[in-house]
């Protein structure tokens, strides 16, 4: 079975351009987390999805960021404008619950490294 | 002041030695705990979960002090395979939808 899907792999571009991320969560998984991975901050959540609804955008720096998820099988963040300071490695993850509660495994992809030069 | 601290390390052993990290988590209320493992330029998986009795696989073993609110992982035997960076991780009692909180890790180095 496919993994999460993360594109780009790579991403460079120059300050003040808009850069979209995109991710295909496991096909089945209800739950879609978006996370940013600095060495200075670690792995910090941006913002997460339940059946493609947002639950919780507290973590999105500012409003340059931007997420959606128009269905069960693909989201996007959207950075409009890039800064240096965004550049970092974005993962997102996607997890299932059941009908017992949510499901704590959380599947990474293996993310896209942005440079924001 | 964050959910979970890590020591970040580096902790640098020999092949075969024990290697210890501890974490600690702010929230009484944390629900659920697991280790996560994250190799270089890689995503984090998860690596085993942490039960209140402690629980075993293979050469690592997890354990959880609700009282003292810190959670351990033991590795035994390390091999070079092992390098990587450990990310201690929690939930919220009452948190659905399976948020989970990170700490930044703590890194390690095995050297032949």
């Amino acid at each position: 079975d496919a993994g999460v899907i993360q594109s780009p792999r790579h991403e460079v571009t120059e300050m003040g351009q808009e850069v979209t991320l995109r991710c295909k969560p496991i096909s089945g998984h209800n739950s879609l987390f978006w996370y940013r991975q600095t060495m200075m901050r670690g792995l910090e959540l941006l913002i997460y999805f339940n059946n493609n609804v947002p639950i919780d955008d507290s973590g999105m720096p500012e409003d340059r960021f931007s997420a959606k998820m128009p269905n069960a099988s693909f989201s996007t963040l959207k950075i409009q404008p890039s800064e240096p300071r965004d550049s970092a490695v974005y993962f997102c993850a996607s997890s299932s619950g059941t009908s017992g509660g949510p499901s704590y495994e959380q599947y990474f992809g293996p993310g896209t490294r942005l440079t924001v030069t | 002041r964050k959910e979970v601290e890590q020591d970040p390390g580096p902790f640098n052993v020999p092949e075969g030695a024990t290697v210890a990290f501890n974490c600690t988590y702010s929230n009484s209320a944390s629900q659920s705990f697991f280790w996560y493992r994250q190799d270089c330029r890689k995503e984090p998986k998860l690596l085993m979960s942490v039960y209140s009795s402690g629980n075993e696989d293979g050469r690592f073993t997890a354990q959880l002090n609700r009282a003292s609110q810190y959670i351990s992982l033991l590795i035994r035997d390390s091999k070079l395979s092992d390098s990587a960076t450990y990310l201690c991780v929690v939930t919220l009692w009452g948190s659905t939808l399976g948020r989970l909180y990170f700490g930044r890790g703590t890194q390690l180095t095995v050297w032949p």
